[in-house]
């Protein structure tokens, strides 16, 4: 199946600090790449939805100045984390798809551990 | 009202039991529906798509009733790897919503 990378697994910050974390498509081109966040023992929660080459679509309630998203290229989306604090400390996941045809499925990245001292 | 709603659990059953969960979902006109399995602080992975028709792949049986918009999945002969929380998505006009996940015990 198809292969999506994210980088880095777990990070450490201080209050205060960006944090930048990459999701690639290894092997097609993800038209659409989605940013979750999930707090411990709660479900995952759609941050932010990115196409290629526009701005992204944020959720209601997401602060699209705190968590700044690119998708510059058909294979690499980013989602920056700024002047993150203790809050913010969560399990973020990117996933990836094709959705040209409405049924299609997604793929995960393996999740960044934020970490906000 | 949230997109996707799910019994948390958790279900703790015993090794050969078989259990079922159950998600509804808000949006009438949403067009694909999975289930998906997640293990402590992984990614999710596709277990498998739910059609109309029903599907089987194995022990596990995937259900979807539009009339009463929910979906079901069955898993018999639970074994020990099964222990994980299985999240209900839905496919909203390619917005990808997760329910809170129902947590499965399976106990030797």
């Amino acid at each position: 199946g198809a292969v999506v990378s994210q980088h880095p697994s777990w990070v450490i910050c201080k209050s205060g600090t960006s944090v930048k974390i990459e999701c690639r498509s290894l092997d097609f081109q993800a038209t659409t790449m989605f940013w979750y966040r999930q707090f411990p023992k709660q479900s995952l929660m759609l941050m932010a939805t990115s196409n290629e080459g526009s701005k992204a679509t944020y959720e209601q309630g997401v602060e699209k100045d705190k968590f700044l998203i690119n998708h510059a290229s058909l294979t690499l989306s980013t989602l920056t984390v700024t002047s993150a604090h203790p809050e913010d400390s969560s399990f973020y996941i990117c996933s990836a798809g094709t959705v040209a045809r409405a049924n299609e499925k997604l793929f995960f990245g393996s999740g960044t551990q934020l970490s906000v001292l | 009202r949230k997109e996707v709603e799910q019994d948390p659990g958790p279900f703790n059953v015993p090794e050969g039991a078989t259990v079922a969960f159950n998600c509804t979902y808000s949006n009438s006109a949403s067009q694909s529906f999975f289930w998906y399995r997640q293990d402590c602080r992984k990614e999710p992975k596709l277990l498998m798509s739910v059609y109309s028709s029903g599907n089987e792949d194995g022990r596990f049986t995937a259900q979807l009733n539009r009339a009463s918009q929910y979906i079901s999945l069955l898993i018999r002969d639970s074994k020990l790897s099964d222990s994980a929380t299985y999240l209900c998505v839905v496919n909203d006009f390619n917005k990808f919503y997760f329910g809170s996940g129902t947590k499965l015990n399976v106990k030797p």
